[in-house]
């Protein structure tokens, strides 16, 4: 069951035009989202993230949506540059602060020049 | 980059063999987690530690058990691998649970192949 769901798997954008990526939850208990980026035989990091009380954040070219009544999140990137093109996830964390973090099955993202 | 070291960072080994991975931090942080990354299901959390010798399972901890003896290492082991057990795993560390204005830090990851 699968509890963060990132349904588009890959998505293909022109340097300079936004990048939008989806993500949406089941668990109405989730109140902390995050999201990470992950480049070839690296680790994920720490990209931005939401509380449950806001719902918009936003750090330089960077800037997450939040809609709580939807289940849905959703990362912006304006402008998009090639460095950009990696794997992005989003992660959730519920109220009860269990120290578990879900993540969603991640989306490849391609600028291209 | 946060102080996090894996080891090994690349092993081959047999099926019904047990496999240990470590993961080192300098940071001093009280949480650990142990996740691994698969094709189509992301990253999916196996155990995690929230103290010296505290832990707690995660989606997919059968096939894996767990040790954190000292606060800087989190030992997970494999006690006798299948191939399904063929995966990345990433090591990751936070000051507190992931709650509001906390984050976790994810090491650069152990390929392991179970042949």
């Amino acid at each position: 069951d699968q509890q963060v769901k990132q349904n588009s798997p890959s998505l293909s954008v022109q340097e300079g035009r936004i990048s939008i990526l989806n993500c949406d939850y089941t668990n109405s208990m989730f109140d902390y989202f995050l999201w990470y980026k992950k480049y070839p035989a690296e680790g994920p990091t720490f990209l931005i993230s939401i509380s449950s009380i806001k719902d918009k954040n936003e750090d330089g070219r960077f800037t997450v949506f939040l809609n709580k009544s939807a289940k849905h999140l959703s990362l912006h990137i304006v402008p998009s540059q090639p460095g950009d093109s990696a794997v992005y996830f989003c992660a959730a964390s519920p109220l009860s602060n269990t120290g578990k973090l879900i993540f969603g099955q991640g989306t490849t993202l391609q600028v291209k020049p | 980059d946060a102080g996090i070291t894996q080891s090994p960072r690349h092993k081959v080994t047999e099926t019904g063999t047990p496999v240990t991975l470590r993961c080192h931090q300098t940071e001093n942080h009280r949480y650990m987690y142990w996740y691994r990354q698969d094709p189509g299901h992301g990253l999916r959390l196996i155990h995690y530690s929230y103290g010296v010798k505290d832990t707690d399972k995660g989606e997919v901890s059968d096939g894996y058990s767990v040790s954190r003896s000292k606060t800087e290492d989190f030992l997970l082991t494999l006690e006798s691998a299948t191939s399904s057990q063929t995966s990345v795993y990433f090591c990751a560390i936070s000051q507190r649970g992931p709650s509001s204005g906390n984050t976790i830090y994810f090491g650069e990851g152990s390929w392991l192949t179970v042949v």
